[in-house]
This record gives C-alpha cells, structure tokens and sequence, in this order.
C-alpha cells in the first residue's frame, strides 16, 4: 500500500518563475491538504481540497492555487515566486470522515533565487 | 484561534536515560492533540494523538504523552532515549468544536538530541 507521493523531490527556480508540485495521496484517501514548511519552522496550513474543490484555505495569497483530480490527486501552483517562498512543501491525505488522521509526504523542497 | 508552544528549541539528553519535550497549547474548543517526527529531508510521521479518553496516550516508538486539561499541556515522553530517536519533533493541536476547522496548527518544532 503506497502512502502519500511528491514529486519532484527538489527543484530550483528564479524569482517571478510559477511552478507546480504534485501529489498522490495515500489509497483509498479522497482529501488532500497543502503545508508551507520555512526553515527553523512549523507546517503553515495553506489549502485543502476535496471532491475537487478547495475547501479551506489558511493564510496564504492568490499566488498560491491549486487542484484536485478525480483520482484525487492534487497540484499546488505558486504564480510569481518570491525569495521567501523556499520551503519544504508537504502534502497531507486524509479520508473527509476522519479528517485528523492526516498521512503527510516527503515532501517537496523548493529553492527560489 | 488555536496556537501550540513548544518552550524548547533543544532538548539533550544522554542515552537511555528518560526523555520528555514539552508542549501547550490553546483552542476554543475541545483539542485534537498530536506528536509528529521529522527526519532530515523528510516528511512528518505520526507518533501519536489524543482525542478523548484516558489522558495517557501510547504511541509508535515506545513514545506516550499525557493530556493535562488544567495545565493545556501535551508533553511527549519516552522512558529510556535511543541515538535514532534524535530527530526535529512537532506538536499540533485542532478544534473539534461545532464549526471548529480540524486544521492542525504545529508548533515550531523541538530538536531532540540524543547522545550515546
């Protein structure tokens, strides 16, 4: 049973470039949730989706959007990249009845220069 | 708002002797309360959670925390430290509250090292 994927592992992009992160969740889940992870810091909520629509969202700008598949999986888009966007971003999945038992990725590292 | 402190950027402590990282917190609500580990350039992994019942929670790893509603604590403990427990440890609460999120909020994490 493969739990929850990321891809890419790294990646490296200049200020004002976009760039897309993926996701597939753990099987069998349906809800996928996005956190920004700064160096020295905490998971930051930024948005959750399930049944193909964003359902919560933290406090992050418009730059920050997202997707959700039918298959369930999910793409996080950051428009316009900003130095303080470098981060460790980590997927969640979770089932929407058990919302709190949230299975997390590895992780995508990304560095904005 | 639900807000999690954890008071220790670094814990030290000698192998197998026991170990405890502190955290409280604050929600409107009930709590979710959960520990996660982090392994260098690597995702969080459960450890445990509490949700309702006995305030003494047993997770992976021979790790546990107890639940003191008085003192909005959630302290992780161990009773005998490994090297390979030495890792970046995160506490997070959620409000399970009518109408609460159940969005975790993490603290900023307690590196916890431990020597041979």
């Amino acid at each position: 049973d493969a739990g929850v994927t990321q891809s890419p592992t790294h990646l490296i992009k200049t200020r004002g470039q976009q760039v897309t992160l993926r996701c597939s969740p753990k099987s069998g889940h349906d809800t996928v949730s996005w956190y920004q992870q700064a160096l020295g810091q905490g998971p930051q909520f930024i948005f959750q989706y399930y049944e193909e629509e964003e359902r919560q969202r933290g406090n992050f700008p418009d730059r920050f959007s997202g997707h959700q598949f039918p298959n369930y999986s999910s793409e996080l888009n950051v428009n316009a990249l900003l130095l303080g966007d470098s981060a460790l971003y980590l997927c969640a999945s979770s089932l929407v009845a058990l919302r709190n038992e949230q299975f997390f990725g590895p992780g995508t590292r990304l560095t904005v220069l | 708002a639900q807000s999690v402190a954890q008071p220790e950027d670094q814990v030290n402590v000698a192998e197998g002797n026991p170990l405890t990282v502190k955290c409280t917190y604050s929600v409107s609500g009930n709590p979710y309360l959960f520990w996660y580990v982090q392994y260098p350039n690597r995702g969080l992994q459960f450890l445990l959670k509490y949700i309702t019942g006995d305030n003494l929670v047993k997770g992976s790893y021979g790790f546990e925390a107890e639940f003191n509603k008085s003192q909005t604590s959630f302290h992780l403990k161990k009773p005998s430290a490994l090297v390979s427990d030495s890792a970046l440890y995160f506490c997070a609460v959620s409000d399970h509250a009518s109408g609460g999120s159940y969005i975790p909020t993490f603290g900023r994490g307690t590196s916890l090292i431990v020597h041979p």
